[in-house]
């Protein structure tokens, strides 16, 4: 079955590290790949997707996602990481409609 | 250019009412999907409208219906609400896949 997996539901990193939150994916075929962010009683907002070309992607508020076919991740990254990025992440890929991981909860610390 | 509005933003009702839900996408897109959205289940895909049509349905039972009219504003309906029905109801609306998806920021409903 083709899914999309966040392995961790929490991620604590401090303020000015670099933070990865990571997304692995089983799909056939070229898969297109997406991170959205959700603050608390918001809707998702979109980062980053990757369809196809460079491997590292760049998206908005300075993220960044690394597709790596052989090891089929989609790691979500940031070099330095702001007390407001915490927040709920979800990666998700796209196959006639949209498939959804089970989000992996940032927390930046001051 | 206007983001995705969903109205209302909280509704409580009771077990056994029903109650529709008002999404009205970004202008120019034509596709607009349903998302349920729970602490348990994570984000549980509903259905999903083209131009008038149902596109895509998820595994719902069929107390969830939905609709989109000519202008591409849409509805989901719940009848029969039960507790488990309480979560946050997403709408998203996007030009053709795979271009993004574009969130609303949801209806909060609590059944009692």
């Amino acid at each position: 079955a083709q899914s999309v997996a966040q392995p961790e539901d929490q991620v604590n990193v401090a303020e000015g590290n670099p933070l990865t939150v990571k997304c692995t994916y089983s799909v056939s075929g070229n898969p297109y790949l997406f991170w959205y962010v959700q603050y608390p009683n918001r809707g998702l907002q979109f980062l980053l997707k990757y369809i196809t070309g460079d491997n590292l992607v760049k998206g908005s508020y300075g993220f960044e996602a690394e597709f790596n076919k052989s090891q089929t991740s989609f790691h979500l990254k940031k070099p330095s990481a702001l007390v407001s990025d915490s927040a709920l992440y979800f990666c998700a890929y796209n196959f006639n409609k949209f498939y959804f991981g089970s989000g992996t909860k940032l927390n930046v610390k001051p | 250019k206007a983001g995705v509005t969903q109205t209302p933003r909280y509704l409580i009702k009771t077990r056994g009412q029903q109650v529709t839900l008002s999404c009205s996408p970004i202008s120019g897109h034509r596709s607009v999907s349903w998302y349920q959205q729970t602490p348990g289940q994570g984000l549980q895909f509903l259905f999903e409208y083209f131009s008038e049509t149902q596109r895509n349905k998820g595994n719902f039972p069929g107390r969830f219906s939905g609709r989109q009219f000519s202008n591409s504003r849409s509805e989901m309906n719940v009848s029969t609400l039960e507790l488990g029905d309480s979560a946050l109801y997403l709408c998203a609306s996007s030009l053709e896949l795979p271009s993004p998806l574009h969130f609303g920021n949801g209806t909060r409903l609590t059944v009692t």
